[in-house]
Protein backbone atom coordinates (compact mmCIF):
# COMPACT_ATOMS: atom_id res chain seq x y z
CA UNK A 1 0.00 0.00 0.00
CA UNK A 2 1.31 3.48 -1.12
CA UNK A 3 -0.10 4.82 2.18
CA UNK A 4 -1.69 8.51 1.97
CA UNK A 5 -0.34 10.51 -0.66
CA UNK A 6 0.27 14.15 -0.92
CA UNK A 7 1.45 16.86 -3.22
CA UNK A 8 3.07 18.95 -4.01
CA UNK A 9 5.52 18.12 -1.52
CA UNK A 10 7.16 21.95 -1.06
CA UNK A 11 5.00 24.64 -2.34
CA UNK A 12 6.60 28.39 -2.19
CA UNK A 13 4.37 31.22 -3.33
CA UNK A 14 3.37 34.92 -3.16
CA UNK A 15 0.95 36.86 -1.30
CA UNK A 16 -1.86 36.68 -2.80
CA UNK A 17 -1.63 33.98 -4.93
CA UNK A 18 -3.84 30.51 -5.02
CA UNK A 19 -2.22 27.52 -3.59
CA UNK A 20 -4.47 24.04 -3.74
CA UNK A 21 -3.24 20.82 -2.10
CA UNK A 22 -3.90 17.63 -3.15
CA UNK A 23 -4.48 14.51 -1.13
CA UNK A 24 -4.85 10.42 -2.07
CA UNK A 25 -6.03 8.43 1.24
CA UNK A 26 -5.33 5.16 1.59
CA UNK A 27 -7.83 3.05 -0.96
CA UNK A 28 -10.48 1.79 1.10
CA UNK A 29 -10.24 4.30 3.91
CA UNK A 30 -13.62 6.62 4.32
CA UNK A 31 -12.24 9.33 6.60
CA UNK A 32 -9.81 11.86 5.86
CA UNK A 33 -8.29 14.88 7.32
CA UNK A 34 -6.88 17.71 6.72
CA UNK A 35 -4.36 19.30 9.90
CA UNK A 36 -2.15 22.24 9.83
CA UNK A 37 1.59 22.20 11.89
CA UNK A 38 2.98 25.37 12.52
CA UNK A 39 5.54 26.28 15.94
CA UNK A 40 3.75 28.25 17.40
CA UNK A 41 0.25 26.55 17.17
CA UNK A 42 1.32 23.07 17.26
CA UNK A 43 -1.35 20.34 15.43
CA UNK A 44 -4.75 21.90 14.48
CA UNK A 45 -7.01 19.90 12.28
CA UNK A 46 -9.04 21.75 9.91
CA UNK A 47 -11.84 19.89 8.60
CA UNK A 48 -12.46 16.16 8.09
CA UNK A 49 -14.81 14.24 5.96
CA UNK A 50 -16.38 10.86 6.39
CA UNK A 51 -17.87 9.47 3.22
CA UNK A 52 -16.72 12.10 1.48
CA UNK A 53 -18.85 14.59 3.18
CA UNK A 54 -17.20 17.45 5.48
CA UNK A 55 -18.27 16.95 8.49
CA UNK A 56 -16.62 19.64 10.72
CA UNK A 57 -14.91 22.03 9.62
CA UNK A 58 -14.72 24.87 12.68
CA UNK A 59 -11.12 24.81 12.43
CA UNK A 60 -10.56 26.07 9.04
CA UNK A 61 -9.16 29.19 9.81
CA UNK A 62 -11.08 31.97 7.23
CA UNK A 63 -13.16 32.06 4.35
CA UNK A 64 -9.85 32.33 2.26
CA UNK A 65 -9.54 28.76 2.98
CA UNK A 66 -12.20 25.36 1.24
CA UNK A 67 -11.93 22.17 1.10
CA UNK A 68 -13.33 19.56 -1.42
CA UNK A 69 -13.82 15.72 -1.22
CA UNK A 70 -15.40 14.85 -4.74
CA UNK A 71 -14.97 11.28 -4.36
CA UNK A 72 -13.36 8.49 -2.25
CA UNK A 73 -9.99 8.47 -3.63
CA UNK A 74 -9.29 12.43 -3.98
CA UNK A 75 -9.41 15.79 -1.92
CA UNK A 76 -7.69 19.43 -1.90
CA UNK A 77 -7.54 22.48 0.36
CA UNK A 78 -7.73 25.43 -1.18
CA UNK A 79 -6.20 29.04 0.15
CA UNK A 80 -7.18 31.79 -2.17
CA UNK A 81 -5.80 34.74 -1.78
CA UNK A 82 -2.35 33.32 0.21
CA UNK A 83 -0.69 35.03 2.92
CA UNK A 84 2.21 34.82 5.04
CA UNK A 85 0.62 33.45 8.12
CA UNK A 86 -0.56 30.99 6.30
CA UNK A 87 3.01 29.51 6.07
CA UNK A 88 3.09 25.94 7.57
CA UNK A 89 3.14 22.28 6.82
CA UNK A 90 0.09 20.70 5.93
CA UNK A 91 -1.00 17.30 6.46
CA UNK A 92 -3.61 15.02 5.32
CA UNK A 93 -4.40 12.12 6.65
CA UNK A 94 -7.10 9.06 6.69
CA UNK A 95 -8.37 6.29 8.41
CA UNK A 96 -11.01 3.14 7.74
CA UNK A 97 -13.40 4.64 10.65
CA UNK A 98 -13.34 8.00 12.76
CA UNK A 99 -12.70 6.58 15.72
CA UNK A 100 -9.43 4.16 14.64
CA UNK A 101 -6.22 5.31 14.13
CA UNK A 102 -5.52 8.23 11.56
CA UNK A 103 -2.55 7.42 8.89
CA UNK A 104 -0.74 10.41 7.85
CA UNK A 105 0.88 11.89 4.85
CA UNK A 106 4.31 13.30 3.99
CA UNK A 107 2.75 16.78 4.17
CA UNK A 108 2.93 19.44 2.32
CA UNK A 109 5.39 22.43 3.39
CA UNK A 110 4.13 25.87 2.36
CA UNK A 111 6.34 28.75 1.83
CA UNK A 112 4.04 32.12 1.38
CA UNK A 113 6.27 35.11 0.32
CA UNK B 1 -12.60 23.66 25.35
CA UNK B 2 -11.29 20.34 25.61
CA UNK B 3 -7.09 20.86 26.98
CA UNK B 4 -4.42 18.82 25.88
CA UNK B 5 -1.00 18.78 28.13
CA UNK B 6 2.00 16.92 27.41
CA UNK B 7 4.97 17.21 30.40
CA UNK B 8 7.94 17.16 30.15
CA UNK B 9 7.78 19.36 26.96
CA UNK B 10 11.38 18.56 26.35
CA UNK B 11 13.09 15.45 27.67
CA UNK B 12 17.05 14.90 27.39
CA UNK B 13 17.78 11.30 28.91
CA UNK B 14 20.84 8.77 28.14
CA UNK B 15 20.88 5.59 26.65
CA UNK B 16 19.61 2.60 29.60
CA UNK B 17 17.37 4.86 31.27
CA UNK B 18 14.20 5.10 32.14
CA UNK B 19 11.44 7.40 32.02
CA UNK B 20 7.59 8.46 31.67
CA UNK B 21 5.91 10.97 29.52
CA UNK B 22 2.58 12.19 30.76
CA UNK B 23 -0.21 13.27 28.95
CA UNK B 24 -3.23 15.16 30.80
CA UNK B 25 -6.67 16.20 29.31
CA UNK B 26 -9.46 18.12 30.80
CA UNK B 27 -12.58 16.46 29.59
CA UNK B 28 -14.31 13.43 29.38
CA UNK B 29 -12.48 10.79 26.72
CA UNK B 30 -11.86 6.81 26.42
CA UNK B 31 -10.07 7.18 23.36
CA UNK B 32 -6.54 8.22 23.05
CA UNK B 33 -3.45 7.71 20.55
CA UNK B 34 -0.09 8.59 20.73
CA UNK B 35 1.99 9.92 17.92
CA UNK B 36 6.08 9.65 16.76
CA UNK B 37 7.45 12.72 14.36
CA UNK B 38 10.74 12.68 13.27
CA UNK B 39 12.25 15.96 12.31
CA UNK B 40 11.05 16.88 8.88
CA UNK B 41 8.95 13.78 8.74
CA UNK B 42 5.17 13.30 8.94
CA UNK B 43 3.59 11.29 12.53
CA UNK B 44 3.75 7.82 12.84
CA UNK B 45 0.77 5.90 14.89
CA UNK B 46 2.26 3.57 17.61
CA UNK B 47 -0.72 3.11 19.81
CA UNK B 48 -4.29 3.57 20.11
CA UNK B 49 -6.23 3.52 23.18
CA UNK B 50 -9.54 2.75 23.75
CA UNK B 51 -10.95 1.86 27.08
CA UNK B 52 -10.12 2.77 30.16
CA UNK B 53 -7.34 0.56 31.91
CA UNK B 54 -6.10 0.25 28.17
CA UNK B 55 -2.88 -0.56 28.14
CA UNK B 56 -0.18 -1.28 25.03
CA UNK B 57 3.33 -2.12 24.56
CA UNK B 58 5.51 -1.73 21.25
CA UNK B 59 9.45 -2.44 22.05
CA UNK B 60 10.81 -0.01 24.49
CA UNK B 61 7.55 1.60 24.46
CA UNK B 62 4.48 1.11 26.84
CA UNK B 63 1.25 2.91 27.05
CA UNK B 64 -1.54 3.14 29.02
CA UNK B 65 -4.35 4.93 29.41
CA UNK B 66 -6.93 6.02 32.72
CA UNK B 67 -9.63 7.47 31.78
CA UNK B 68 -10.68 8.40 35.27
CA UNK B 69 -7.89 10.28 35.81
CA UNK B 70 -7.92 11.72 32.38
CA UNK B 71 -4.24 10.72 32.01
CA UNK B 72 -2.06 8.70 29.72
CA UNK B 73 1.49 7.96 30.11
CA UNK B 74 3.73 6.74 27.49
CA UNK B 75 6.42 4.87 29.22
CA UNK B 76 10.15 4.55 27.47
CA UNK B 77 12.06 1.21 28.92
CA UNK B 78 16.25 1.47 28.47
CA UNK B 79 16.31 4.43 25.96
CA UNK B 80 17.98 4.16 22.90
CA UNK B 81 19.49 7.14 20.38
CA UNK B 82 16.40 5.62 17.41
CA UNK B 83 14.10 6.79 20.04
CA UNK B 84 14.66 10.27 19.79
CA UNK B 85 11.79 12.19 18.16
CA UNK B 86 8.61 14.37 19.45
CA UNK B 87 6.42 12.34 20.43
CA UNK B 88 2.65 13.41 20.51
CA UNK B 89 -0.36 12.50 22.64
CA UNK B 90 -3.85 12.87 20.65
CA UNK B 91 -7.64 12.94 22.38
CA UNK B 92 -10.45 12.53 20.59
CA UNK B 93 -13.47 14.15 21.77
CA UNK B 94 -15.87 12.37 23.46
CA UNK B 95 -18.68 11.72 20.71
CA UNK B 96 -16.76 13.94 18.10
CA UNK B 97 -15.58 10.63 16.09
CA UNK B 98 -12.86 11.82 14.71
CA UNK B 99 -11.80 15.58 15.92
CA UNK B 100 -8.38 14.94 17.47
CA UNK B 101 -6.77 17.23 19.77
CA UNK B 102 -3.22 17.00 19.89
CA UNK B 103 -0.91 17.74 22.73
CA UNK B 104 2.51 20.44 21.92
CA UNK B 105 4.59 17.53 22.39
CA UNK B 106 7.46 16.21 24.14
CA UNK B 107 10.61 15.89 22.03
CA UNK B 108 13.23 13.49 23.42
CA UNK B 109 16.52 12.92 23.03
CA UNK B 110 18.51 10.54 23.76
CA UNK B 111 22.05 10.76 24.35
CA UNK B 112 25.09 8.08 24.29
Amino acid sequence: DAGVIQSPRHEVTEMGQEVTLRCKPISGHNSLFWYRQTMMRGLELLIYFNNNVPIDDSGMPEDRFSAKMPNASFSTLKIQPSEPRDSAVYFCASSFQQVLEQYFGPGTRLTVT
Amino acid sequence: ELKVEQNPLFLSMQEGKNYTIYCNYSTTSDRLYWYRQDPGKSLESLFVLLSNGAVKQEGRLMASLDTKARLSTLHITAAVHDLSATYFCAVDMSGSQGNLIFGKGTKLSVKP
